[in-house]
């Protein structure tokens, strides 16, 4: 079992639609990353939640860490075409060590 | 922003020989890199902390003495893939730490044949 359950695991939808993603776990991660992974390539780091409860906004997505620090949310707003991608969570453990969920395949039709 | 490469991108290799795969970070040092393993349509899956001038940490059911790990210096890490076997075939990303935040490689995508 993954220690980070990321969910859906695949998503299509159409343009202009709005979409979660969920990352959840039992345990407490002193920091979250949301990853953006393109095919044959390394993932790209999106942002990083710290604080119990922080929100934080990159244009379009939306991102929250919960109060216990132990799930984080992603949602895009009005997503496009180049939203396609692998979105993935990772919660950074006290040990320093990145976990990964199973990641979100994102498909948006135009 | 901190800038992480992997050579080579690609390598196909027979069954039995040995792969060895680089990771540098270009514009800063690492004390620590990390190197992962993605199967098609899987997520990361960390297999070892690489540690510069001390022996790796490997993750549970991550053979040492087959993916071999080097920190030689602040800047370079390297992975080498002992008696390849098709199972090893994926595709492998390294990342380096700095101000508390992992830079990913490009990653190298090995098939074995």
């Amino acid at each position: 079992t993954q220690l980070l359950e990321q969910s859906p695991q695949f998503l299509s939808i159409q343009e202009g639609e709005n979409l979660t993603v969920y990352c959840n776990s039992s345990s407490v991660f002193s920091s979250l990353q949301w990853y953006r992974q393109e095919p044959g390539e390394g993932p790209v780091l999106l942002v990083t939640v710290v604080t119990g409860g922080e929100v934080k906004k990159l244009k379009r997505l939306t991102f929250q860490f919960g109060d216990a620090r132990k799930d984080s949310s992603l949602h895009i707003t009005a997503a496009q075409p180049g939203d396609t991608g692998l979105y993935l969570c990772a919660g950074e453990t006290l040990n320093d060590m990145l976990r990964f969920g199973a990641g979100t395949r994102l498909t948006v039709k135009p | 922003g901190a800038v992480v490469s992997q050579h080579p991108s690609w390598v196909i290799c027979k069954s039995g020989t040995s792969v060895k795969i680089e990771c540098r970070s270009l514009d800063f040092q690492a004390t620590t890199m990390f190197w992962y393993r993605q199967f098609p349509k899987q997520s990361l899956m960390l297999m070892a902390t690489s540690n510069e001038g001390s022996k790796a940490t490997y993750e549970q059911g991550v053979e040492k003495d087959k993916f071999l790990i080097n920190h030689a210096s602040l800047t370079l890490s390297t992975l080498t893939v002992t008696s390849a076997h098709p199972e090893d075939s994926s595709f492998y990303i390294c990342s380096a730490r700095t101000g508390g935040t992992q830079y990913f490689g490009p990653g190298t995508r090995l098939l074995v044949l």
